[in-house]
C-alpha cells in the first residue's frame, strides 16, 4: 500500500542552524502539508501547498520556514534558523484533494526534530 | 478560531469492553470529521465523515457525526490490547486542507 514516507526519522541540531526535512508525499496526491506536534501537545497544522505554491499557512509558519517541491517527488521543510521552541515532530501528509475540505489525509512517520 | 475538543483524555478499560470517544468541533465552513490512530508516531487514517447520522464502520470500529450538535463519537467493540493507542479527532474546513485537531484520548486496554 502506498504511504508517505520522510527523511531523517531524527535529526540534532545547534540552535541557529538551518534544516531540511524531506517527504515524499504518494504519488498520485496533488495537495501537501506540513504538521507539527511539541511532546505532549495537539498536532498543529503548519502549511497546506498545492500547484507549487502555498495555499495556507498559520501564525506558526513565519520568515523562517519554507516549503518547496524541488522535483515531482519530494515535498521539503526548511528552518533557516532553529530555536529551541522548534523541538517537535514535524509530519508531512498528502491527499487526493484539498480544497472544499473533502481531504482524507494521509500521514508520514514523521521527523523527531532536536534543537539544542 | 477552530477548536476541536476530545473527551475523556485518558481511558483505561479491558479487554473485551466496549468503549465510546468523543469529539466536538466548532470550525468555520465545516466540511469533514477525521478520526486517526496515532501509536507511536504517524496518526494512521481511521474515518472520514461528512454527512450527520450515517455510520461509518471498519471491523469493530464505528463512528457518527451529529453536524447538528456539532458531535462525533468513535466506538470500539470488543476492545482488544492492540487497539490502546491515542486517537485524534480532527475537523476540516473549506480552507484548504487544513486540519484543526484535538488533544486526543489516550486509550489503555489492559488483558
Amino acid at each position: 500500500e502506498p504511504e508517505v514516507t520522510q527523511t531523517p526519522s531524527h535529526q540534532v541540531t545547534q540552535m541557529g542552524q538551518e534544516v531540511i526535512l524531506r517527504c515524499v508525499p504518494i504519488s498520485n496526491h496533488l495537495y501537501f502539508y506540513w504538521y507539527r506536534q511539541i511532546l505532549g501537545q495537539k498536532v498543529e497544522f503548519l502549511v497546506s501547498f498545492y500547484n507549487n505554491e502555498i495555499s495556507e499557512k498559520s501564525e506558526i509558519f513565519d520568515d523562517q520556514f519554507s516549503v518547496e517541491r524541488p522535483d515531482g517527488s519530494n515535498f521539503t521543510l526548511k528552518i533557516r534558523s532553529t530555536k529551541l521552541e522548534d523541538s517537535a515532530m514535524y509530519f508531512c501528509a498528502s491527499s487526493v484533494r484539498g480544497n472544499q475540505g473533502y481531504n482524507e489525509q494521509f500521514f508520514g512517520p514523521g521527523t523527531r526534530l532536536t534543537v539544542l | 478560531e477552530d477548536k476541536v475538543v476530545q473527551s475523556p483524555l485518558s481511558l483505561v478499560v479491558h479487554e473485551g469492553d466496549t468503549v465510546t470517544l468523543n469529539c466536538s468541533y466548532e470550525v468555520t465552513n465545516f466540511r469533514s470529521l477525521l478520526w486517526y490512530k496515532q501509536e507511536k508516531k504517524a496518526p494512521t487514517f481511521l474515518f472520514m465523515l461528512t454527512s450527520s447520522g450515517i455510520e461509518k464502520k471498519s471491523g469493530r470500529l464505528s463512528s457518527i457525526l451529529d453536524k447538528k450538535e456539532l458531535f462525533s463519537i468513535l466506538n470500539i467493540t470488543a476492545t482488544q490490547t492492540g487497539d490502546s493507542a491515542v486517537y485524534l479527532c480532527a475537523a476540516g474546513g473549506t480552507s484548504y486542507g487544513k486540519l484543526t485537531f484535538g488533544q486526543g484520548t489516550i486509550l489503555t486496554v489492559h488483558p
